[in-house]
């Protein structure tokens, strides 16, 4: 079956845009979560939905930082008036449920800042 | 806070020796923990898990017991493969799976 995609596979934008970045789980995961990596480190664990829900947004690096659920599907991670530091690599995965369950990661939007 | 450490890359190893990566963690409460892998040009994949003490994971002949004494979680292969080669990120998971912690991934080279 088909697994965790993420569009775009790349974007390049200027400082100060605003970039929406989509994850498409598989379905009938429940859980989604989206990390992020930046070059030469490891990945920064910044939201967990659990159907619509995401208990703790702490994990988010700023406010420009927003992400929605709907229908329990699909995500979207928003960053607002990027900046440079945000450049990095965004992945999403997603698990059957909460729990030690194995999640399933998608191949990653490349995000540059310039 | 929570955290993980991972010993530093890249790992150059000949077939058939003997791996360890070394993993330590730093956490309230009772983790899991786990190990991911991410071979060349692909995404990352669940390799092994553990969830309380003592417990070990095990997976494609690697290795890793939760040791709540020394909080670590080192994996081991005893004789790894050229198609090992990847990098390899030790995991926790806390507040009831809210939140992950990744290290920072530790790449292997296997050569021939």
């Amino acid at each position: 079956g088909a697994g965790v995609s993420q569009s775009p596979s790349n974007k390049v934008t200027e400082k100060g845009k605003d970039v929406e970045l989509r994850c498409d789980p598989i379905s009938g995961h429940t859980a989604l979560y989206w990390y992020r990596q930046s070059l030469g480190q490891g990945l920064e664990f910044l939201i967990y939905f659990q159907g619509n829900s995401a208990p703790d947004k702490s994990g988010l690096p700023s406010d420009r930082f927003s992400a929605e659920r709907t229908g329990g599907s699909v995500s979207t991670l928003t960053i607002q008036r990027t900046q440079q530091e945000d450049s990095a690599v965004y992945l999403c995965a997603s698990s059957t449920g909460t729990g030690a369950y194995e999640q399933y990661f998608g191949p990653g939007t490349r995000l540059t800042v310039t | 806070g929570d955290s993980v450490t991972q010993m530093e890359g890249p790992v150059t190893l000949s077939e058939e020796a003997f791996l360890t990566i070394n993993c330590t963690y730093t956490a309230t409460g009772y983790p899991s923990l786990f190990w991911y892998v991410q071979y060349p040009g692909e995404g990352l994949q669940l390799l092994l898990k553990a969830t309380k003490a003592d417990d070990k994971g095990s997976n494609k002949g690697f290795e890793a017991t939760y040791r709540k004494e020394t909080t670590s979680f080192h994996l081991e292969k005893g004789s790894v493969q050229v198609s090992d080669s990847a990098v390899y990120f030790c995991a926790l998971s806390v507040y009831n799976f809210n939140k992950f912690y990744f290290g920072s991934g530790t790449k292997l080279n296997v050569k021939p």
